[in-house]
């Protein structure tokens, strides 16, 4: 089975700063990775996925993550925020092939001016 | 259509009261996922189908709960006997096995809430 740890609940973080979102996870296969985000009162955006190849994968609004089997880790960063950028992020795991996934249990994104 | 639909947007049941909550998938997604989400933790898995073979229902927490798909496209998931417990926001995704496109894309929900 798989299971996924997001290390903080929250995360303050001032407007133009960096930010990064911790998730690790914990599996006996090889796994496909992602990150969503979910604003209020809606369903979860797709923010990048990690399925083979290059390690550092790129999303959208500015955001990316690297893979990192040896810590097996997948933290997200972004090296500029913004107040727009406040909502809840989940990490999730699937083994490869399509299955269900496994969420963590979120980290909140604050952005304060 | 562009995306999953999900209805209706918010459902207030009373306690005992069997509920019905639809899932339009993306067009041409075969697999098609039900999640629970409470208020303040991560989605779980309920069920999952692959076109209308229901391959997984390991996730739903009790024989009250019960899915369908029998057209393979629109899915529902029924809740009977309503319990405060149930309460939390339901989440369908729809996915494609295409490696281009792999992923899975989430509707809105349906906020269900048991008085």
């Amino acid at each position: 089975a798989q299971s996924v740890t997001q290390l903080d609940s929250q995360v303050p973080v001032f407007e133009e700063a960096p930010v990064e979102l911790r998730c690790n996870y914990s599996s006996s296969v090889s796994v496909y990775l992602f990150w969503y985000v979910q604003y209020p009162n809606q369903g979860l955006q797709l923010l990048l996925k990690y399925l083979s190849g290059s390690t550092l994968v790129k999303g959208i609004n500015g955001f990316e993550a690297e893979f990192n089997k040896s810590q097996t880790s997948f933290h997200l960063r972004k090296p500029s925020v913004h107040i727009s950028d406040t909502a809840e992020y989940f990490c999730a795991v699937t083994p490869t092939g399509f299955q269900k996934l496994v969420f963590g249990t979120g980290t909140r994104l604050l952005v304060s001016p | 259509g562009a995306g999953v639909s999900q209805s209706p947007r918010y459902k207030v049941a009373k306690r005992g009261q069997d509920v019905a909550l639809r899932c339009d998938p993306i067009s041409g997604h075969v697999s098609l996922f039900w999640y629970q989400q409470a208020l303040g933790q991560g989605p779980e898995f309920l069920t999952y189908f692959q076109n209308e073979a229901q391959l997984d229902k390991s996730g739903l927490p009790s024989d009250r709960f019960f899915a369908e798909r029998p057209e393979g496209s629109v899915s529902t998931l029924k809740i009977q006997r309503t319990q405060q417990e149930d309460s939390a926001v339901y989440l369908c995704a729809s996915g494609s096995m295409k490696r281009e496109y792999y992923g899975y894309t989430f509707g809105s929900g349906t906020r269900l809430t048991v008085v």
